[in-house]
């Protein structure tokens, strides 16, 4: 079956550690995203990257760091600098081309302990 | 002004009632639009795509698209229990796909 799996779907971090959040997708596409998404509030974009060894950052990337070193996986490493990193992180995949949607992965709700 | 809004309801629908569903953008040159949907700690699903200026059909749900007002929403026909969920407005404003999200409406369909 074709789609985006994420894993761990749940993941505690001390305070002070790094973690890295997995996401790999079949569906061929180039672009993949990652967005934070905190209690009753829409998605926010942390990074995103639309080709291979190629990212950007999105709107809340401090504390956070990416890889793109294959096409299928998309890794999200959440460090010891990002302050508030109880959250439902979700990994999405599309074209990235205009007018195409993004299909996300079940997502991974991580919580620092 | 956030580039997307919507209003965080929750809206409250009885069975069978049509629920409307609202969101405004601020950025003019916005090309894509799309509602999803999202349960309770589930990811957000794809519901329906709008591109172009009227109104969009399928099923019982409805998108509709002014670019002038720069306002987009959904209609529910015939709601259903099922439906209750946060429903997600997101804005795509150029080809890197960079979706923007509203914060989400809740979505209670009364039995």
């Amino acid at each position: 079956d074709g789609g985006i799996t994420q894993s761990p779907k749940y993941l505690f971090r001390k305070e002070g550690q790094n973690v890295t959040l997995s996401c790999e997708q079949n569906l061929n596409h180039d672009a993949m995203y990652w967005y934070r998404q905190d209690p009753g509030q829409g998605l926010r974009l942390i990074y995103y990257s639309q080709i291979v060894n190629d990212f950007q950052k999105g709107d809340i990337a401090e504390g956070y760091s990416v890889s793109r070193e294959k096409k299928e996986s998309f890794p999200l490493t959440v460090t010891s600098a990002q302050k508030n990193p109880t959250a439902f992180y979700l990994c999405a995949s599309s074209i990235p081309a205009l007018n195409t949607e993004a299909f996300f992965g079940q997502g991974t709700r991580l919580t620092v302990v | 002004q956030k580039e997307v809004e919507q209003n965080s309801g929750p809206l409250s629908v009885p069975e069978g009632a049509i629920a409307s569903l609202n969101c405004t953008y601020s950025d003019r040159v916005s090309q894509s639009f799309f509602w999803y949907r999202q349960y309770s700690g589930k990811s957000p699903e794809l519901i329906m795509s709008i591109y172009s200026n009227g109104d969009k059909e399928d099923g019982r749900f409805t998108a509709q698209l002014n670019k002038a007002s720069q306002y987009v929403s959904l209609l529910i026909r015939d709601s259903q229990p099922s439906d209750s969920a946060t429903y997600l407005c997101a804005v795509n404003r150029d080809a890197t796909n960079k979706l923007i999200f509203g914060t989400g409406t809740l979505l209670a369909v009364q039995p």
